[in-house]
């Protein structure tokens, strides 16, 4: 199985602030990597797919890169209404992946 | 509007059985991979079992394999989950989700989740 792991695991930073996460692979997955935001109480939500794909009605503030084994979710400017958890997942080889989320705050 | 609805989620003894139902409306039902993806209390998402828009093809997560069956009726737009042997590290918010693409696995729309406890 493919193993996906992200760091940080959490992070805390202000308004306005361009926040990084990283998600890396066990191995090669080309760009079947995607993206999701997860608030409390809610159901995931599809940011990024296939690495670097907009999802419809996703701020332009978010965007995501990399390939093979190694990838990051940029949010450029810090909102408020960012504050949630922020997993990948990968679809190249079954069973499907997700790695065990970063939150973000405030 | 795409809508997916849950259902039969609920407090279950360990080793009896549930069946979820996903209602599916707004897009063509059988055009569309579906899946499973639950999170257990507190924890992260874990995908459990996807099924292609067909059904010819299923696959599971090793944890699940054996016990839980996935199925699905097209002609109801209805997407099924039987679970049995349940444990209690089956506690969790089970979501149905869509593909967003064919050929590529990531879910566009969610339900809003069933709560499934197995407790006794």
């Amino acid at each position: 199985d493919i193993q996906m792991t992200q760091s940080p695991s959490s992070l805390s930073a202000s308004v306005g602030d361009r926040v990084t996460i990283t998600c890396r692979a066990s191995q090669s997955i080309s760009s079947y990597l995607h993206w999701y935001q997860q608030k409390p109480g809610k159901a995931p939500k599809l940011l990024i797919y296939t690495a670097s794909s907009l999802q419809t009605g996703v701020p332009s503030r978010f965007s995501g890169s990399g390939s093979g084994t190694d990838f990051t979710l940029t949010i450029s400017s810090l909102q408020p209404e960012d504050v949630a958890t922020y997993y990948c997942q990968q679809s190249y080889s079954a069973p499907l992946t997700f790695g065990p989320g970063t939150k973000v705050d405030i | 509007e795409v809508q997916l609805l849950e259902s039969g989620g609920g407090l279950v003894q360990p080793g009896g059985s549930l069946r979820l139902s996903c209602a599916a409306s707004g897009f063509t039902f059988s055009n569309y991979a579906m899946t499973w993806v639950r999170q257990g209390p507190l924890k992260g998402l874990e995908w459990v079992s996807a099924i292609s828009g067909p059904g010819g093809d299923i696959y599971y997560a090793d944890s699940v394999k054996g016990r839980f069956t996935l199925s699905r009726d097209n002609s109801k737009n209805t997407l099924y989950l039987q679970m049995n042997s349940l444990r209690a590290d089956d506690t969790g918010i089970y979501y149905c989700a869509k593909n967003r693409d064919v050929g590529v696995a990531a879910y566009d729309y969610w339900g809003q989740g069933t709560l499934v406890t197995v407790s006794s």
